[in-house]
């Protein structure tokens, strides 16, 4: 089975401090994402990688930034973290090229005070 | 932009009940339709995937079907248990690009 890895499950941080968001996946996907859900707005796009090294922006990347130096880790970094930022974070990864399946983590969720 | 949206918003029935959730899309160019299972706190689980060349996918209780020119998907349950209360998202990937467009989610409620 194809196995998505958050490595936080739920995190407390205080306005102003640096965020690490660390997803591992298992199945040598080269697609990786990351997303935010917050009641009423749905998923949304934060950036994508599509290869180490390589990523691009999404919907809302503003007070975000990513790393993908190696292809089975895709890390979603908030610099300064803001009140605006809590929420939950999805981190996804695709599946083969024959059937674009996603497969998501468990999820991280983060309160910024 | 393609649009996906997913109507009711929330649906309770009793168990034992069959049900049908909706999904449409506005751009019928999509590269497959998946539906995903959430359950509350929880990351997405995938319930079945449809290739646009495909009508539909059975996973035991669960079907789902696809009308690209008519831009919709149902996702049908047969016999409810208490245990599918979850929300039900659908995500439609388009042709081009690796984005994937999602509706809000139909919460469900099976009432014992």
């Amino acid at each position: 089975d194809v196995k998505v890895t958050q490595s936080s499950r739920y995190l407390v941080k205080r306005t102003g401090e640096k965020v690490f968001l660390e997803c591992v996946q298992d199945m040598d996907h080269e697609n990786m994402f990351w997303y935010r859900q917050d009641p009423g707005l749905g998923l949304r796009l934060i950036y994508f990688s599509y290869d180490v090294k390589m990523k691009e922006k999404g919907d809302i990347p503003e007070g975000y930034s990513v790393s993908r130096e190696k292809k089975e880790r895709f890390s979603l970094i908030l610099e300064s973290a803001s009140t605006n930022q809590t929420s939950m974070y999805l981190c996804a990864s695709i599946g083969g090229l024959n059937t674009g399946e996603l497969f998501f983590g468990e999820g991280s969720r983060l309160t910024v005070l | 932009k393609q649009e996906v949206t997913q109507i009711p918003a929330a649906l309770s029935v009793p168990e034992g009940e069959n049900l049908v959730l909706n999904c449409s899309f506005t751009d019928s160019a999509i590269y497959n339709l998946q539906w995903f299972r959430q359950d509350p706190g929880k990351g997405l689980t995938s319930l079945l995937l449809i290739q646009s060349s495909q009508r539909e996918q059975t996973s035991g209780r669960l079907n789902a079907s696809l009308d690209k020119s008519s831009g919709r998907s149902t996702l049908y349950i047969a016999a409810s248990q208490p245990g599918d209360s979850a929300t039900y998202l659908c995500a439609v990937r388009p042709h081009t690009g690796n984005q994937f467009y999602f509706g809000t989610g139909t919460s469900l409620t099976v009432i014992p």
